[in-house]
C-alpha cells in the first residue's frame, strides 16, 4: 500500500525558506509515471495547489508561487521536495504531499500533512 | 482559474439520511473532469469520485456523483457515521487545479 509521509521543520520565520519532504513508501517514484505534488491547506485560502514533479525532474507550478517555489526529486532516497522562498504569515498551513497520473490530474494518494506555521 | 463554489457550507443530517451537496464551477469544467474528496480531521484527504461520476477503488456504492459543464453533485445515500466530515471538489481540466472550499456533514 503507497504511503507518503510529508516531514520538516513545523515553524520558519518570516523571509525565510521553507523546506519539506515528502517519503514514499510502499512504492517507487522512479519509472512511476506519475507526479509528485504538493497542495496546501490554510483557513484564508483553502485547499491550494502548489506544483507537480515527475520523476525526470520535469515539474510545473500554481501562477501564484511559480516566483517562490522549487521543486525537487531524489529517486534514489525514494522522495521529493518542496522550497517555498521569503515566506510570510499567509504561508501557514497544512502542508500535503500528494501523487496524481500525468493525465488526468486527480489526487489519488495524500499524506497526512504537516502543519507549517511563519512566525518569528 | 477557475473558482469552485461549494454550498453549504455545512450541512446537518442523521445517520442513514440522505446527502446531497453541490459543488458550482465559474466556468466550463474541461471534460467533466471533477473529482470529490472526503477529509476526515487528522487523516490525509481520500479521493471518492473522479470524472465527475466514477468511484475511485474501495469506495462504498452509497457515494455517487454526477452533473456537467458547471454544476455537480455527491451523494451519499444513506449517511453511516463514518461519513460526517468535510467534503471537497477539484477541478483539473484545467492548470491550476483548484478546489472548492468544503462543505462540512455535521450529524444533526
Amino acid at each position: 500500500q503507497l504511503q507518503l509521509q510529508e516531514s520538516g521543520p513545523g515553524l520558519v520565520k518570516p523571509s525565510e525558506t521553507l523546506s519539506l519532504t515528502c517519503s514514499v513508501s510502499g512504492g517507487s517514484i522512479n519509472g512511476s509515471d506519475h507526479f509528485w505534488a504538493w497542495i496546501r491547506q490554510s483557513p484564508e485560502k483553502g485547499l491550494e495547489w502548489i506544483g507537480s514533479i515527475f520523476d525526470s525532474g520535469s515539474a510545473y507550478h500554481s501562477p501564484s508561487l511559480r516566483s517562490r517555489v522549487t521543486l525537487s526529486v531524489d529517486t534514489s532516497k525514494n522522495q521529493f521536495s518542496l522550497r517555498l522562498r521569503s515566506v510570510t504569515a499567509a504561508d501557514t498551513a497544512v502542508y500535503y504531499c500528494a501523487k496524481h497520473a500525468a493525465s488526468p490530474t486527480f489526487f489519488g494518494f495524500w499524506g497526512q500533512g504537516r502543519l507549517v506555521t511563519v512566525s518569528s | 482559474e477557475i473558482v469552485l463554489t461549494q454550498s453549504p457550507g455545512t450541512l446537518s443530517f442523521s445517520p442513514g439520511e440522505r446527502a446531497t451537496l453541490s459543488c458550482r464551477a465559474t466556468q466550463t469544467v474541461r471534460a467533466n473532469y471533477l473529482a470529490w474528496y472526503q477529509h476526515r480531521a487528522g487523516q490525509a484527504p481520500r479521493l471518492l469520485i473522479y470524472g465527475a461520476s466514477n468511484r475511485a477503488t474501495g469506495i462504498p456504492d452509497r457515494f455517487s456523483g454526477s452533473g456537467s459543464g458547471t454544476d455537480f453533485t455527491l451523494t451519499i445515500s444513506r449517511l453511516e457515521p463514518e461519513d460526517f466530515a468535510v467534503y471537497y471538489c477539484q477541478q483539473y481540466g484545467n492548470s491550476p487545479y483548484t478546489f472548492g472550499q468544503g462543505t462540512k456533514l455535521e450529524i444533526k
